[in-house]
């Protein structure tokens, strides 16, 4: 079993729909958490890092459910833009400089 | 800002060749982390430095290694190529320590083997 699942998608949705996507991971002990963006082709770019209480840029939404084990991306009024593949990302406390990847959930926002 | 830095961008070589993969971190990071991506697949962690020693190892192979110099950049030295080496290659960098450890990446090496 991988680290870190997440639905591969893919989600299409038209411009200004609201989607949401899911990743669970299975360490318990895993500390920091992040949502990735990656363009076919280029390299992963951050997109938020994701907070115990929950985060929000703009129309991104970032949630951590640690009794559960997951971390969900909300996107809203989506844009032609964001169509890309979200990548989740943990990183364990036992082991300092491990970062586990999820397979990438595939976004495609059409017109 | 200063972003990571990877060279060369492109290269082709092959089947038993060798390469060499460079990667300038962001000023005062102290962390590499070296990924492997192949065609329709997330990102397989190979191998990472903090402070010049290190500090993991993922899936990398034996015909594979890396280090990280003095001035904290790294590079990622392949050998006996095969036609499975083919995949874009990133470095990513961070602050190693615990509360800033974001990863940045690199635009990446597109390693094609022929």
């Amino acid at each position: 079993r991988k680290e870190v699942e997440q639905d591969p998608g893919p989600f299409n949705v038209p411009e200004g729909a609201t989607v949401a996507f899911n990743c669970t991971y299975s360490n318990s002990a895993s500390q920091s958490f992040f949502w990735y963006r990656q363009d076919c082709r280029k390299e992963p770019k951050l997109l938020m890092s994701v907070y115990s209480s929950g985060n929000e840029d703009g129309r991104f939404t970032a949630q951590l459910n640690r009794a559960s084990q997951y971390i969900s991306l909300l996107i809203r009024d989506s844009k032609l833009s964001d169509s890309a593949t979200y990548l989740c990302v943990v990183k364990t406390r036992n082991n300092f400089n491990k970062f586990y990847f999820g397979s990438g959930t595939k976004l495609n926002v059409k017109p | 800002a200063a972003g990571v830095i990877q060279s060369p961008r492109h290269l082709i070589k092959e089947k038993r060749e060798t390469a060499t993969l460079k990667c300038y971190p962001i000023p005062r990071h102290d962390t590499v982390y070296w990924y492997q991506q192949g065609p329709g697949q997330d990102p397989q962690f190979l191998i990472s430095f903090y402070e010049k020693m290190q500090s993991d190892k993922g899936s990398i192979p034996d015909r594979f290694s890396a280090q990280q110099f003095s001035d904290y950049h790294s590079e990622l030295n392949m050998s006996s190529l095969e036609l499975g080496d083919s995949a874009l290659y990133f470095c990513a960098s961070s602050l190693g320590k615990e509360n800033t450890d974001t990863q940045y990446f690199g635009p990446g090496t597109r390693l094609t083997v022929l």
